[in-house]
Parts: structure tokens; C-alpha cells; sequence
């Protein structure tokens, strides 16, 4: 069984220029989510998806930060503009959503993205 | 809000030494527990669960026991190897929010 996927897999990009990054979870998996994770922190979560919508989104920055989940399988998220203290890595993760809490997240190999 | 504490690393152990890693929790309800290891230049992995109070997680060797009496959710291993290197995240979920709250993650460092 494929993992889940994520590209790319680095970005480097100037302040105020926009950034996206793509996710495509195991197949399945109803639940998905984006974490961000700053350099010696624990992920944290932006946005978390049932299926086509988004149920939990109360830390995604909605002023410079979106994300869609077309069809409810593949998911974008964008940063427009960028800025300095973006830099982290962008993680996401699915599960299979038939256990509520209990139910193990799977992670991608998450996008680094540097801002200069 | 939701919140673990882990204790702040790096560890370092020598080969075939006893592991404790520290974790403890504050949380609404009845919280699920996780720990999870990255490995380096890996993604995060599940390492091991325990759902409800005194359950017992365990894999690769490695244990940990849901104790809601203390709040905590210490990782254990009898004896680490080299291949036991890696940040250890300890994490939970809870009914009303199935996101993960990580801790800041603790960092193994096993010599041979």
C-alpha cells in the first residue's frame, strides 16, 4: 500500500512570493490533515478535511494562508504572500476515520520550505 | 486546551542501555495517547497507542502505559540500539478534537 505522497519535497522562495504544496493521501483515507512544524517543535495542525470539507481550521492563518480539498481525495495548500516566519516543515497526514480518536494518522514525508 | 509536556533532550544513551522518555498530559475527557518516532531524514511513524486508561502500548520493544491517575505516558526500552536514534514525539487525541497535540519531541541519541 502506497504512503501518503507529498511534493515537492523542498522550496525555497523570496518573502511576499506565493508557495503551494500538494498532498495525496492513502487511498481511502477520509480524514486529512496539515500540520506545521517549526524547526525543534512538535507539528502543529492548520487544517484538518472530511472528505470534501473542512471541519477544523481554527489555526490556519486565513490571511495569507488557503487550502482545498477538490473531490475529496487530493488536497493544495498556499501560502500568498510569503513571509519570513513561514519557514517550517509542511506536513500531511490521513487516516482512515472509522475509529474517531483512536485512529492512527500516517504521515508524509512533509514539504521544507525556506523563506528568504 | 489540550497540551504534553515531554522531557527536553538530547539523551544520550550507550548500546543496550535502559530508555525512559517522560510524558505527561493535559487534557479535556478521555484522551487517546500516541508516540511517535521520526528517524533522520524520515517522516513521522506510529511507534505505539493506548486508547484508555492502563492500557499497555508496545512495539519494536519499546511500552508505555496509559497511567490517567498520574496523566502520564512514559516511553520505555530495556535495551536501546544504535538504530534506535530519532526524535520521539509523545502526542493525543480526544473525542472532540481527533487532531494530534504533540509535545515538542525528545531527542535519542545511542552510542555503541
Amino acid at each position: 500500500e502506497a504512503g501518503v505522497v507529498q511534493s515537492p519535497r523542498y522550496k525555497i522562495i523570496e518573502k511576499k512570493q506565493p508557495v503551494a504544496f500538494w498532498c495525496n493521501p492513502i487511498s481511502g483515507h477520509n480524514t486529512l490533515y496539515w500540520y506545521r512544524q517549526n524547526l525543534g517543535q512538535g507539528p502543529e495542525l492548520l487544517i484538518r478535511y472530511e472528505n470534501e470539507e473542512a471541519v477544523d481550521d481554527s489555526q490556519l492563518p486565513k490571511d495569507r494562508f488557503s487550502a482545498e480539498r477538490l473531490k475529496g481525495v487530493d488536497s493544495t495548500l498556499k501560502i500568498q504572500p510569503a513571509e519570513l516566519g513561514d519557514s517550517a516543515v509542511y506536513l500531511c497526514a490521513s487516516s482512515s476515520s472509522s475509529g474517531g480518536n483512536t485512529d492512527t494518522q500516517y504521515f508524509g514525508p512533509g514539504t521544507r520550505l525556506t523563506v528568504l | 486546551g489540550d497540551s504534553v509536556t515531554q522531557m527536553e533532550g538530547p539523551v544520550t544513551l550507550s548500546e543496550e542501555a535502559f530508555l525512559t522518555i517522560n510524558c505527561t498530559y493535559t487534557a479535556t475527557g478521555y484522551p487517546s495517547l500516541f508516540w511517535y518516532v521520526q528517524y533522520p531524514g524520515e517522516g513521522l511513524q506510529l511507534l505505539l497507542k493506548a486508547t484508555k486508561a492502563d492500557d499497555k502500548g508496545s512495539n519494536k520493544g519499546f511500552e508505555a502505559t496509559y497511567r490517567k491517575e498520574t496523566t502520564s505516558f512514559h516511553l520505555e526500552k530495556g535495551s536501546v540500539q544504535v538504530s534506535d536514534s530519532a526524535v520521539y514525539f509523545c502526542a493525543l487525541t480526544h473525542s472532540g478534537r481527533r487532531a494530534l497535540t504533540f509535545g515538542s519531541g525528545t531527542r535519542l541519541q545511542v552510542q555503541p
